[in-house]
């Protein structure tokens, strides 16, 4: 049931850009995107919840293929902030009010100056 | 806003001994409060769900009778993991969130270490 997600780790120069992949072999419900930071919690950065959906939060944005099982986070013009390790979630519907989100493995990205 | 404290954020304890870890949301009242553990360089995995005021569900594979679950208010939960021994050192985190909120909201970790 975790989402695999691509690629493992990637080291970014200031200023370029880096796409990670997330996909389910199970039909997605929405997608939950956030990145920790060495030692702290994760933080939130944002959610897709229906097919063909892209959201943007500054120089971050991402999009989400319902059909495909997929969805991917672009990151433009990297800054050293950007550092830390993206996890994507999907979301397991369950009887109760809440869905749970199961993360995938994550992403680490390292943006060097 | 939508803020989750843990306390402690650092525990060190000898093995055979329990030991309790607070999650609370400081602004908001969460219905629904979820307890991860997470390895060194590895993913967060999801230990067990908990609505207030019933009985948490936990994950397979995760021990009910080992990680007591308590979410007695909308503003508390407190894992307690009974008879602690060394392969139960990993850095502990619940989010919090409520009804018709799609985000979660992250405390800050509780890093235990049994020696």
């Amino acid at each position: 049931q975790q989402p695999v997600q691509s690629p493992q780790a990637v080291i970014l120069r200031e200023g370029e850009d880096a796409v990670i992949n997330c996909s389910s072999s199970k039909a997605l419900y929405s997608v939950h995107w956030y990145r920790q930071k060495h030692g702290e919690a994760p933080v939130f950065l944002m959610i897709l919840l229906k097919g063909g959906e892209q959201k943007g939060h500054e120089k971050i944005s991402a999009s989400f293929n319902e059909k495909k099982q997929q969805s991917s986070l672009y990151l433009t013009a990297s800054q050293l902030s950007y550092s830390g390790t993206y996890f994507c979630g999907t979301e397991i519907p369950m009887k109760t009010s809440y869905d749970k989100v199961i993360f995938g493995p994550g992403t680490s990205l390292s943006v060097i100056p | 806003g939508a803020v989750v404290s843990q306390h402690p954020s650092r525990v060190i304890c000898k093995s055979g001994t329990s030991v309790k870890i607070e999650c609370r949301s400081l602004d908001f009242q969460a219905t629904t409060m979820f307890w991860y553990r997470q390895f060194p360089k590895q993913s967060l995995m999801l230990m067990a769900t908990s609505n207030e005021g019933s009985k948490a569900t936990y994950e397979q594979g995760v021990e009910k009778d080992k990680f007591l679950i308590n979410h007695a208010s909308l503003t508390l939960s407190t894992l307690t993991v009974t008879s602690a021994h060394p392969e139960d050192s990993s850095f502990y985190i619940c989010s919090a969130s409520w009804t018709g909120r799609e985000t979660q909201y992250f405390g800050p970790g509780t890093r235990l270490l049994v020696l």
